[in-house]
């Protein structure tokens, strides 16, 4: 069973700023893998699909990268409505829906 | 506009039944898998189980395979989650997804709000 990693769990930036979140799989993924925005009492939100590409209605702040087992998701310059969690997930191996464990972005 | 609607949550004993209905619509609800993912308060997603846009294939997590089954009605358009022998570990949101393809192996491009399952004595 793959097993997805996030890192940081916690990222603490300021408003304008960069920043960069990192996903990595347990054995490659492809660019099976899709990347979520949560916020508090809201279901998630897709952003990211095959690694790379935005959902439809997503920013182009937000952007995606990697391949194989290292993926990096960026928010170029955070906006107020873009703290949350967010969380990776791969769709290539069994089980089909496998999520890391999410990272926090919150306001530095 | 895609819309999906959970339903059949509630407070149940351990070693209970609950079936989850998610009703869809909005979209050509046969030609899309769908996915039950569940969080626990405070914690994370969970994939739960999928199931292929045609239903003959379906997918479940360890810790719930032998307890829980998905299935589908393309013909009323909705989705099923039959839970039994619930444990406290259950207890969380479950919210039905649609698969953005009918293979199961596809990103969850729509969410429901979710349905509240307790486990609890």
């Amino acid at each position: 069973e793959i097993v997805m990693t996030q890192s940081p769990v916690t990222l603490s930036v300021s408003p304008g700023e960069r920043a960069t979140l990192s996903c990595r799989a347990s054995q490659s993924v492809s660019s099976s893998l899709g990347w979520y925005q949560q916020k508090p009492g809201q279901a998630p939100r897709l952003l990211i699909y095959g690694a790379s590409t935005r959902a439809t209605g997503i920013p182009p702040r937000f952007s995606g990268s990697g391949s194989g087992t290292e993926f990096t998701l960026t928010i170029s310059s955070l906006q107020s409505e873009d703290f949350a969690v967010y969380y990776c997930q791969q769709y290539n191996n069994w089980p089909p829906g496998t999520f890391g464990q999410g990272t926090k972005v919150e306001i530095k | 506009e895609v819309q999906l609607l959970e339903s059949g949550g509630g407070l149940v004993q351990p070693g209970g039944s609950l079936r989850l209905s998610c009703a869809a619509s909005g979209f050509n609800f046969n030609d899309y898998a769908m996915t039950w993912v569940r969080q626990a308060p405070g914690k994370g997603l969970e994939w739960v189980s999928s199931i292929s846009g045609g239903g003959a294939s379906t997918y479940y997590t360890d810790s719930v395979k032998g307890r829980f089954t998905i299935s589908r009605d393309n013909s009323k358009n909705t989705l099923y989650l039959q839970m039994n022998s619930l444990r406290g570990e259950d207890t969380a949101v479950y919210s039905c997804a649609k698969g953005s393809e009918g293979s199961a192996y596809s990103p969850l491009d729509y969410w429901g709000q979710g349905t509240l399952v307790t486990v609890s004595s």
